[in-house]
């Protein structure tokens, strides 16, 4: 089966670089997203990742490695509107199109 | 890119009764997904929504308490039964892109049980 593990709350001041960690254990690899999910509204796409190594997005990066089952969101220059839920899901087994969710980081962001 | 449109947005029921909620997507899928998020959680997988078969339901669901309709590849439903206080969660629909693994969702559905 699918297990994600991320911690659940991180604190980060405007201007400043978070970096949220997630590790996972599946049975097979088909990639890891993130998503970020602002307070009563549904989550927005992040990232892709499927092969080893860094991915840059503006602001947004997302490192993973397979063969310690762990990826980053690294998040530079932070703003105010970056707070909120940032999510780690990974495709279900079978690859039938679900994804499995990790609890999710929630993210505040102070002046 | 899906646009994918859910109602109601939100609302607030008695328990005993049911809600049907409703999602409408702007091209054809072939599958749908139903998540539920209770109140400070992460998603969780209710079922997967195939159209012209039925609904394969995560551990933990039933087809009694969340039926899922599926008429179409551009609609399903989902209702939550007999509903009680603990069914109060936000309910999104989701689908897979076309091309790659990225999941869109709808704006959710806000479910309040008193």
């Amino acid at each position: 089966g699918q297990n994600i593990d991320q911690p659940t709350e991180m604190t980060a001041t405007e201007g400043a670089i978070v970096q949220i960690n997630c590790t996972y254990q599946t049975s097979g690899f088909n990639g890891l997203f993130w998503y970020q999910q602002h307070a009563g509204e549904a989550p927005t796409f992040l990232s892709y990742n499927v092969l080893d190594g860094l991915e840059e997005k503006g602001r947004f990066s997302s490192f993973l490695s397979r063969s310690k089952g762990y990826s980053y969101l690294l998040l530079k220059e932070l703003q105010m509107k970056d707070s909120a839920s940032y999510l780690c899901a990974v495709p279900g087994s079978s690859n039938t199109g679900k994804l499995i969710f990790g609890q999710g980081t929630t993210l505040q962001v102070k002046p | 890119s899906a646009v994918i449109s859910q109602k109601p947005s939100r609302d607030i029921c008695q328990r005993g009764t049911s809600l049907t909620i409703q999602c409408q997507v702007d091209s054809q899928v072939t599958m749908m997904f139903w998540y539920r998020q209770q109140p400070g959680q992460s998603l969780t997988l209710i079922a997967t929504a195939n159209q012209g078969s039925e609904a394969t339901y995560e551990s933990g669901f039933v087809i009694d308490k969340f039926p899922i309709s599926r008429p179409n590849l551009t609609f399903s439903t989902l209702t939550v039964s007999n509903m009680s206080p603990e069914d109060s969660s936000i309910y999104l629909c989701s689908v897979e892109a076309r091309q790659g693994f990225e999941a869109f969702f709808g704006q959710g559905t806000r479910l309040t049980v008193v």
